[in-house]
């Protein structure tokens, strides 16, 4: 089925530890999103790709990061990890124009110790 | 002017009951409204949309009512079940991407 795979599902990692999530999508999407949700939060968009072109969020902080090498992937770093960015990345994906429907990944819930 | 405001913030139903949860924006440029129903350690999924042209739109026990004057859309699960228990977002896009309302988190009980 086609669908919007993230991993890994669940990331640990350490107080200033660079860490790297990942999305790929067999929608062949030319949309892609990042999104953080923390608990009982609404997702809160990072940043999305209209194909190769980058858009970020005026309230992203810098130390969150994108990729996008191609089309089926792209990845999300977050450069020092702070514990207030401890929650769920969610990753979504969207035909084309930026309102069609989104589908949304399952998420990688990132614990920072 | 991007918010979406989103309410109840929780809700109890009774099972065989009708939830109901609202949403009003702001931005007359929206033109796309969907909910997202989203489990527990999920991510969201689309659970109906509709765009202002028309009024209402049914899928199964799920119906959107569209106020355009009011700016105004709500959501009404008919016949809820306990397996309807989740958090609901409105959301609303008008050539930008989704913004979101805060969610409504209901229990259904039996």
């Amino acid at each position: 089925d086609a669908m919007v795979i993230q991993n890994p599902r669940y990331q640990v990692t350490q107080f200033g530890k660079p860490v790297t999530l990942s999305c790929s999508q067999t929608l062949n999407h030319n949309v892609m999103y990042w999104y953080q949700q923390k608990s009982s939060q609404a997702p809160k968009l990072l940043f999305h790709y209209y194909d190769k072109d980058f858009n970020n969020e005026a309230d992203t902080p810098d130390n969150f990061q994108s990729r996008r090498p191609n089309t089926s992937f792209c990845f999300l770093d977050i450069r020092s990890p702070g514990l207030g960015d401890a929650a769920m990345y969610l990753c979504a994906t969207s035909r084309d124009r930026a309102e069609d429907t989104q589908y949304f990944g399952p998420g990688t819930r990132l614990t920072v110790l | 002017q991007q918010q979406v405001k989103q309410s109840p913030q929780s809700l109890i139903v009774q099972k065989g009951g009708i939830s109901i949860i609202n949403c009003a924006y702001e931005n007359t440029a929206f033109d796309y409204f969907p909910w997202y129903q989203q489990f527990p350690g999920k991510g969201p999924a689309l659970l109906i949309a509709i765009r202002p042209d028309v009024s209402e739109k049914k899928e199964g026990r799920f119906t959107i009512s569209f106020n355009k004057s009011a700016k105004q859309f709500s959501l009404h699960i008919m016949d809820s079940q306990p397996g309807d228990s989740a958090t609901y977002f409105c959301a609303a896009s008008g050539n930008t991407p989704l913004v979101f309302g805060k969610g409504t988190r209901l229990s259904v009980i039996a």
